[in-house]
């Protein structure tokens, strides 16, 4: 079946402009999470959503990033007023359920070049 | 919160030896560590996870131990292949809804 996507591939944008970033996870899973891998280091965890409850968002930088989760589905990363430092991978990923423990699937990532 | 060492950084093993990461962790209420392999330019895959109430999980030529007096695991893979060459992680996680923390990934080479 198909795995977690996500859009743009890439994306290179200008300091101080807002970026989306999109994520669809496998069909059923109820569990949604963004990291951000930046060059040389870990999964940085941003926000989780986790089903009804309401999402997670400890891991989020600042106020110029959030996200979306529409109809228990897709999702939607913005960044607004991009800085450098943001430049990263964003990397999604999905789960059947809740439970942390269960096995994470990944999307192939955005690869965020802010300029 | 959690915390989560890794090490080394990069490891580079003659094709045929035995690769180990380690990776401690600071939480002792932390009893789930996946780990996972990055190939380059593709995404994390789940290669192998233990929860805490049992000391060693193997899968074929891949095994991971788990020390929770000491609060460290380690992955193993034996008799590496060219295919094993990739980053992988490992990571931590207190409880059922706490998220994951990873550790900064290890650069595996394996040369033949």
């Amino acid at each position: 079946g198909a795995g977690v996507s996500q859009s743009p591939s890439n994306k290179v944008t200008e300091k101080g402009k807002d970026v989306e970033l999109r994520c669809d996870p496998i069909s059923g899973h109820t569990a949604l999470y963004w990291y951000r891998q930046s060059l040389g280091q870990g999964l940085e965890f941003l926000i989780y959503f986790q089903g009804n409850s309401a999402p997670d968002k400890s891991g989020l930088p600042s106020d110029r990033f959030s996200a979306e989760r529409t109809g228990g589905s897709v999702s939607t990363l913005t960044i607004q007023r991009t800085q450098q430092e943001d430049s990263a991978v964003y990397l999604c990923a999905s789960s059947l359920s809740v439970d942390i423990q269960e096995t994470q699937y990944f999307g192939p990532g955005t690869r965020l070049l802010v300029l | 919160g959690e915390n989560v060492e890794q090490h080394p950084s990069t490891l580079s093993v003659q094709e045929g030896d035995s690769a180990v990461i380690k990776c401690t962790y600071s939480d002792s209420a932390s009893n789930y560590f996946p780990w996972y392999k990055q190939e380059l330019g593709k995404r994390p895959q789940l290669i192998i996870d233990i929860r805490s109430n049992v000391g060693e999980k193997k899968d074929q030529r891949i095994a991971v131990t788990l020390n929770k007096t000491a609060k460290h695991f380690s992955l193993h893979i034996t008799e590496t292949q060219p295919e094993d060459s990739a980053v992988y992680f490992c990571a931590a996680s207190p409880s059922g809804n706490t998220p994951l923390v990873f550790g900064k990934g290890t650069r595996l080479s394996v040369i033949a």
